[in-house]
C-alpha cells in the first residue's frame, strides 16, 4: 500500500484554468505538507497542515489554496494556472516533530 | 534560506564508501540535522537524522562534528541505485512543535561501476 499517495500524476494543462491535486495518507499522521520543485529542480515548502489547521504558508500567489477536509487529506487547488506553475509538486506528511514522508509527486505542466 | 553548505557533485566507485560532507555553520543548539535523497523523478526519502551524537542506520551513517557547525553521511558500501541528490538539511522550528526542513541544493552523487 502506498503510504502517502498524489493524484494525478501527470496533469497537462491551458493558461488560465483551474485544476486540482489530491494527496492523501495512510500513516496516521498529523502534519502534512505541499512543497513544489521547479525546472532548476529546487524544493520549495508551500504549505503546512496540523490536523487541518494551516501551519505554514510561505509566500505562495493566493490562487494556490490547500484543502485539509481531514488529516489523512490535503488537496491543493490551484485557479488561474500561469506558465510559472509548471512544476513536480510533492506532498508529504508527518508525525508532528517527525520525519516526512514524500509521495511520488505529481508533474504539472501548463501550456 | 537553507543553513547548510553543500558540495554540488562527488563521485564514488561501487562497493567503496561514499562520504557526503554539509556545513552548518549557523546552527542552534536545538536544530537537528536532517539527511534526506531523491533519486532521479521521485520523492525525496528520509535517511537519518541527529543532534550532537553519531547515528546510524541501516541505510547509513551519520558523524556530527563536536561543535555541530559540519557533519558527515556515510554510505558504507555504495551501490549504483544509490545514485541520487542527497540534501543535508537543519530543521527550524517555524512556531510551537511545528517544523520546517528547507532543502538547499544538495550533492548530486553519483555512483560508477
Amino acid at each position: 500500500d502506498t503510504a502517502v499517495s498524489q493524484t494525478p500524476k501527470y496533469l497537462v494543462t491551458q493558461m488560465g484554468n483551474d485544476k486540482s491535486i489530491k494527496c492523501e495518507q495512510n500513516l496516521g499522521h498529523d502534519t502534512m505538507y505541499w512543497y513544489k520543485q521547479d525546472s532548476k529542480k529546487f524544493l520549495k515548502i508551500m504549505f503546512s497542515y496540523n490536523n487541518k489547521e494551516l501551519i505554514i504558508n510561505e509566500t505562495v500567489p493566493n490562487r494556490f489554496s490547500p484543502k485539509s477536509p481531514d488529516k489523512a487529506h490535503l488537496n491543493l487547488h490551484i485557479n488561474s494556472l500561469e506558465l510559472g506553475d509548471s512544476a513536480v509538486y510533492f506532498c508529504a506528511s508527518s508525525l508532528v516533530g517527525g520525519e516526512l514522508f514524500f509521495g511520488e509527486g505529481s508533474r504539472l505542466t501548463v501550456l | 534560506d537553507a543553513k547548510t553548505t553543500q558540495p554540488p557533485s562527488m563521485d564514488c566507485a561501487e562497493g567503496r564508501a561514499a562520504n557526503l560532507p554539509c556545513n552548518h555553520s549557523t546552527i542552534s543548539g536545538n536544530e537537528y540535522v536532517y539527511w534526506y535523497r531523491q533519486i532521479h523523478s521521485q520523492g525525496p526519502q528520509h535517511i537519518i537524522h541527529g543532534l550532537k551524537n553519531n547515528e546510524t542506520n541501516e541505510m547509513a551513517s551519520l558523524i556530527i562534528t563536536e561543535d555541530r557547525k559540519s557533519s558527515t553521511l556515510i554510505l558504507p558500501h555504495a551501490t549504483l541505485r544509490d545514485t541520487a541528490v542527497y540534501y543535508c538539511i537543519v530543521r527550524v522550528n517555524s512556531g510551537g512543535s511545528n517544523y520546517k526542513l528547507t532543502f538547499g541544493k544538495g550533492t548530486l552523487l553519483t555512483v560508477n561501476p
